[in-house]
């Protein structure tokens, strides 16, 4: 099993539309958790940063984490065809920086 | 801020020539930088983590010999493919971390495509 499992996609939605990206974990050791969006190409931006578990909320993006659960989403209100990129989620222990990353969940937004 | 530079962008090199990527940190100093490999709608693949001054710490099953880590300063860092071969061919991604970063958080640079011919 690996440690952090996430849908790799392709997901395609039509523009306007809510999206929701999720991770799931095995290691209870982790403590911060992140969104990286990568564009086709490029290198992974950051969008979402959290401490331990609770929301977040940046603009259209909102970020959750359930600990108990070992589970964490974004959500995209109102997605545009600009979001249409691979979303990939990041998590850590907190010690020495070493992040862990999901497959990456492969999004389209349609016009 | 926390911009992430990489140069050259894309490189195409003959089998058994080596290669060297930099990577900078443009506007803070970064006491950590992490070498990534990146296959096609694969996920990130950590190849080393690299610490100003010191040596590398690379990833069970990434060789040392061929790819050279030096991270000298607390802006460049460099990776060295020596004896490139065509199954080196990928997408090379470093990121950053510096004191005034959030815990953990990483910038990336927007990576380097290798093409070994």
């Amino acid at each position: 099993q690996k440690e952090v499992e996430q849908d790799p996609g392709p997901l395609s939605v039509p523009e306007g539309a809510i999206v929701s990206l999720n991770c799931t974990y095995s290691n209870s050791a982790f403590q911060y958790f992140m969104w990286y969006r990568q564009y086709s190409r490029k290198g992974p931006e950051l969008l979402m940063y959290t401490y331990s578990s609770g929301n977040k909320e940046d603009g259209r993006f909102t970020a959750q984490v359930d600990k108990s659960s070992k589970y964490i989403s974004l959500f995209i209100r109102d997605s545009q065809p600009s979001d249409s990129a691979t979303y990939l989620c990041a998590m850590s222990e907190g010690q020495g920086g070493k992040l862990i990353f999901g497959q990456g969940t492969e999004l389209s937004v349609k016009p | 801020g926390a911009v992430v530079s990489q140069h050259p962008s894309r490189v195409i090199c003959k089998s058994g020539t080596s290669v060297k990527i930099e990577c900078r940190s443009l506007d803070f100093q970064a006491t950590t930088m992490f070498w990534y490999r990146q296959f096609p709608k694969k996920s990130l693949m950590l190849m080393a983590t690299s610490n100003e001054g010191s040596k590398a710490t690379y990833e069970q099953g990434v060789e040392k010999d061929k790819f050279l880590i030096n991270h000298a300063s607390l802006t460049l860092s460099t990776l060295t493919v020596t004896s490139a071969h065509p199954e080196d061919s990928s997408f090379y991604i470093c990121s950053a971390t510096g004191s005034q970063s959030l815990a953990d958080t990483q910038y990336f640079g927007p990576g380097t495509r290798l093409t070994v011919l």
